[in-house]
């Protein structure tokens, strides 16, 4: 079965460019979403198809997918940014998730 | 606005069946794909299921193939989760999702629900 990595945790100073990566064998080749979990809350699709941002997701959060590796990146982090942040691809008539990443914004 | 309301989480015994409910509203649910995710305690997300807007294709994840069963009543805007043979590894708060489907590719999971808590437990 298909598998995404993610790491597991990162951290990033306020103001500062957070990456976040997502691994998996030839994932360029498929469409990688990025969801936002926040205690309490509902998740949140911050990018889908690789790149783009649903309406009412800052211009910040950014996406790239190729080769090897798709990556999320939030510029100028805020302290709302907090949060845990999930790949997810469709592979086989499966849906995978990455194992999320908490994001730590000092 | 989207709006995607689940209920009939509880605690249940091992080996017992509950099934979650899914209400949305806000926008043509019959035109929509639907899907559950589940996370359990200190866990990521994991897919569940999903089923086509007219309810005639579906697939489940490996882990849950055989005991859980989704369905969906247009009628009522309703999603189901039906669960039997109920373990405590399925302990888990879980989510309905609305479903990105063209034709037969599945995309993203665009809008989510709150969640409902299952705790499998004696």
């Amino acid at each position: 079965s298909y598998e995404v990595t993610q790491p597991l945790s990162i951290s990033v100073a306020l103001g500062q460019t957070a990456t976040i990566t997502c691994g998996g064998n030839n994932i360029g080749s498929k469409n990688v979403h990025w969801y936002q979990l926040t205690p309490g809350q509902a998740p949140v699709l911050v990018i889908y198809r690789d790149s783009n941002r649903p309406s009412g997701i800052p211009e910040r959060f950014s996406g790239s997918n190729s080769g090897i590796t798709a990556t999320l990146t939030i510029s100028r982090a805020q302290a709302g940014d907090e949060a845990d942040y999930y790949c997810q691809v469709w592979d086989s008539s499966t849906g995978v998730f990455g194992g999320g990443t908490k994001l730590t914004v000092l | 606005q989207v709006q995607l309301v689940e209920s009939g989480g509880g605690v249940v015994q091992p080996g017992r069946s509950l099934r979650l409910s899914c209400a949305a509203s806000g926008f043509t649910f019959s035109s929509y794909g639907m899907h559950w995710v589940r996370q359990a305690p200190g866990k990521g997300l994991k897919w569940v299921a999903v089923i086509w807007s007219d309810g005639n294709n579906q697939y489940l994840a490996d882990s849950v193939k055989g005991r859980f069963t989704i369905s969906r009543d247009n009628s009522k805007n309703t999603l189901y989760l039906q669960m039997n043979r109920l373990r405590a590894e399925d302990t888990a708060v879980y989510y309905c999702a609305r479903a990105i489907i063209v034709g037969a590719t599945v995309y993203e999971f665009d809008h989510w629900g709150q969640g409902a808590l299952v705790t499998v437990s004696s």
